[in-house]
Formats: C-alpha cells, structure tokens, sequence
C-alpha cells in the first residue's frame, strides 16, 4: 500500500537555529514528490517537485532533496514568517494524477 | 482573480440542509480536484475531473455529489450530511490529468455539520 510518514510531527526552532524536515514513502513507481507550505485557515501552497533520486531544488531558505527512500526539507537560518505546516505528497506510477499525502510537520520558528 | 477561488469560505449547516460548495480555477487546467481535511489526518482525495469528466471517486458517500460543468468551474453538493463531515474542504486544479503536474489548491471552505 502506498503511504507517506512524515517527521517529526511538530518542530519548534528558534530564529536562525537550521533543520530538517523528513519525509518517507513507500510506492510503487514513484512518479513525482511534492513539497507544499499551508497556513493557518489557508490551502497549501506548492514549494516543489522532485521526480528522480539525486535531485535537489532551493528556494530561499529552503532545500529540498530525494532519495529512493525519503525525502528532507531543510531549512537554513529560519526566520518567524517560515512558521506554518509542511506537507510532503507522493505521486504514484498509473495513469492517475492522485497525491498521497502525509500529515505534515508543524513549524515553529521563535524569534 | 487570480489563482483558484473557493466559496464561501466558512459554511455552518444542520444535518437536514441542502448546500453547494463552488470552485472556479483562473489558470487554464484540465483537471480539478476535490480534498477532505480533518484535523491530524492527511488530505484525502474525494474526487477527480479531468476535461469535465469525472476519472476518480476515492469511495466517498452518496452524500457528497460533485458536478463540473466546465475546465474552469467545480461544484460540490451536500445533503443530509453528519456531524463527522466537519472539515476543510480543498479544492485544487492541475494543467493535465494523469501527468506529473504539480497541484494548485484554493483556500478552503471551513464545513461545520451541526
């Protein structure tokens, strides 16, 4: 069965203190891993997407990496507007556009 | 506007009302989505429409009713729904169904059942 465990399930940080967000999977013929960012009382809001082990995308203060395993969002030099849940989502092979979608990892940046 | 949109954004109904619940997507896809969030639980895909026609229906009750006119506009009919049908209720779009497109979601429809 397809599934997507995401770690740890709340992180406090203080401002600037760098981490790792940790997203594993199991599916059969991964077809694309995707990183969304919700708010509060808002719908998630597309960072990136990884399609092949190896790969690796920034944006700002964010690195996202891929491994045939699992996938790990880090984070450099946190600031308080980085506060929010992460999603990891999983895309599987077929001819369906479904997201398995994990729980998510709550952040919280402290200035 | 821009993006996709969702309405209203907070829907409060007892459990013998009839309520729509409206997506209009402003990117130009071909496939929209509708999601379940409940607290402490992941997304759960309810339905998939890709060129109008529906391609999923992830075994959601007869209660929900979905309907997509057009590329542009999803619609999500509830009757008769229960108090566990409280949640946030995602709408999203993507360029093409079956591809390896990255989804777009709306800010939600907060659903309280009384």
């Amino acid at each position: 069965e397809d599934q997507v465990t995401q770690s740890p399930e709340a992180l406090r940080l203080q401002e600037g203190e760098s981490s790792s967000l940790n997203c594993s999977y199991t599916v059969s013929g991964l077809r694309g891993l995707f990183w969304y960012r919700q708010d509060p009382g808002k719908g998630p809001e597309f960072l990136f997407t990884l399609y092949s082990a190896g790969e690796e995308k920034e944006k700002e203060r964010l690195k996202a990496t891929l491994t045939k395993k699992e996938s790990f969002l880090h984070i450099t030099a946190p600031k308080p507007e980085d506060s929010a849940t992460y999603l990891c989502a999983v895309q599987a092979g077929g001819a369906t556009n479904k997201l398995i979608f994990g729980t998510g990892t709550l952040l919280a940046v402290q200035p | 506007e821009t993006g996709v949109t969702q309405t209203p954004r907070h829907l409060v109904m007892g459990m013998t009302n009839k309520k729509s619940l409206k997506c209009e997507q402003h990117l130009g896809h071909n496939a929209m989505y509708w999601y379940k969030q409940s607290a402490k639980k992941p997304l759960e895909l309810m339905f998939v429409y890709n060129f109008k026609e529906q391609t999923e229906n992830n075994s959601v009750p007869s209660r929900f009713s979905p309907e997509c006119p057009n590329s542009s506009h999803l619609f999500l009919h509830l009757h008769t729904l229960q108090p566990e049908d409280s949640a946030l209720y995602l709408c999203a779009s993507s360029p093409r169904g079956g591809g390896r497109d990255e989804q777009f979601f709306g800010p939600g429809t907060r659903l309280t059942v009384l």
